[in-house]
């Protein structure tokens, strides 16, 4: 069964530490992406990677680092200098048009 | 870089009657605009989409117009029923190559029987 997995579904760290969230596809695709989702603030594009070893800032990359080193993996790290952490995090990949969405990672900082 | 605004933030309608949502963006070279259905905890999905040299695209009961002119499009569902009750998205290409998208800030959407 095709599809993009996140784990874990909660996260909990404490204020200072680095975490890394997990994002694996199975669907062959090329391109990836991270989002994060606030209330009423929509999806906000972290960061993108269209190929293996190639990856993009998107608008709001500042606290965040990703690798793209295999096709199916696209790691988040979300570190001590991201102000404000605690949020809902998508993760997503495509091929062409259309975004498959992995179920989320709910991270919390305290 | 694109913006994209998106309004309503919310809109309430009763069962049968139709829905519209409008979204502007800023970049006249945007070429592909999708729009997202989120449901209550559960992911984003593709319901429609419309690239910019056609002006209208309709799949079923939904239908996605667009200016180019005025650079907004707009989300119609029409004969709005209980299971529509969502969240909806606009997005509109972040790069050039329109593989990566940024979204608006999304339209809840209450159908009452």
């Amino acid at each position: 069964d095709g599809g993009i997995t996140q784990s874990p579904k909660y996260l909990f760290r404490k204020e200072g530490q680095n975490v890394t969230l997990s994002c694996e596809q199975n669907l062959n695709h090329d391109a990836m992406y991270w989002y994060r989702q606030d209330p009423g603030q929509g999806l906000r594009l972290i960061y993108y990677s269209q190929i293996v070893n190639d990856f993009q800032k998107g608008d709001i990359a500042e606290g965040y680092s990703v690798s793209r080193e295999k096709k199916e993996s696209f790691p988040l790290t979300v570190t001590s200098a991201q102000k404000n952490p605690t949020a809902f995090y998508l993760c997503a990949s495509s091929f062409g048009d259309g975004y498959t969405f992995g179920s989320g990672t709910r991270l919390t900082v305290v | 870089g694109e913006n994209v605004e998106q309004h309503p933030s919310t809109l309430s309608v009763q069962e049968g009657d139709s829905a519209v949502i409008k979204c502007t963006y800023s970049d006249s070279a945007s070429n592909y605009f999708p729009w997202y259905k989120q449901e209550l905890g559960k992911r984003p999905q593709l319901i429609i989409d419309i690239r910019s040299n056609v002006g209208e695209k309709k799949d079923q009961r939904i239908a996605v117009t667009l200016n180019k002119t005025a650079k907004h499009f707009s989300l119609h569902i029409t004969e709005t029923q209980p299971e529509d009750s969502a969240v909806y998205f606009c997005a509109a290409p972040f790069n050039q190559a329109g593989t990566a998208l940024i979204f608006g800030k999304g339209t809840t959407l209450s159908v009452s029987s």
